[in-house]
């Protein structure tokens, strides 16, 4: 599997825009982006992920390089419960559900 | 809906006992996967059921761990003759998706764990 780098934590004020970078070098044409994040004591979970274009939903935004080499998750008002290990992950789509390959990720501290 | 279920939430064996941590799935979702989790590290991929397939055990650590699959639904991870080694949370995920293309059905579905602690 392609990997990730990430910072190993990041800070930022409440109710301000987050931007979680993530590179991707090595990244192969069929590998999708995704963004999986753990809050404390709980099990990771789903947050965006994207081929090619930007992506946008209810929890954040995705923004990826025209090279795919690099994006970066954009939450767009940091809560005091967005204080988690955010994960970005690379993962083939192989004709079903596939294995993700969990780094250390991204502590990100909220500053009330 | 009902998330995924794990139970136990906490385990604690000594050295050399087996364990069985034991996983609900969502209800219809045909992919299950474990982790495990060390402290302060991420989580590593284990073992891996799709339907009626052969499970993809790449990750297993060693062969004191297995796992099955009952029914197309819960699965049981066992660990025989624990070590301190094996200390960790076991986290168990569920997914529906089976397309050619990654879609939000793929999405997988973390339970909240099992914390074991091998004395």
């Amino acid at each position: 599997d392609a990997k990730t780098t990430q910072p190993n934590s990041m800070e930022s004020n409440e109710e301000e825009p987050v931007h979680l970078p993530c590179n991707h070098s090595t990244i192969s044409g069929t590998d999708y982006i995704h963004w999986y994040r753990q809050l404390p004591s709980q099990g990771p979970e789903y947050v965006i992920h994207g081929l090619t274009s930007n992506v946008n939903n209810r929890m954040a935004s995705l923004a990826i390089a025209e090279d795919r080499k690099s994006s970066t998750l954009i939450l767009h008002r940091a809560t005091l419960r967005d204080a988690a290990v955010y994960y970005c992950i690379l993962s083939k789509k192989q004709g079903g559900s596939e294995k993700l390959v969990f780094g250390k990720g991204t502590k990100l501290t909220v500053n009330p | 809906g009902a998330g995924v279920s794990q139970s136990p939430s906490n385990k604690v064996t000594e050295k050399g006992k087996d364990v069985e941590l034991r996983c609900d799935p969502i209800s219809g979702h045909t992919a299950l996967y474990w982790y495990r989790q060390s402290l302060g590290q991420g989580l590593e991929f284990l073992i891996y059921f799709q339907g009626n397939s052969a499970p993809d055990k790449s990750g297993l650590p060693s062969d004191r761990f297995s796992a099955e699959r009952t029914g197309g639904s819960v699965s049981t991870l066992t660990i025989q003759r624990t070590q301190q080694e094996d200390s960790a949370v076991y986290l168990c995920a569920s997914s529906s998706g089976q397309g050619a293309r990654w879609s939000t059905r793929d999405t997988q579905y973390f339970g909240p764990g099992t914390r074991l602690t091998v004395l």
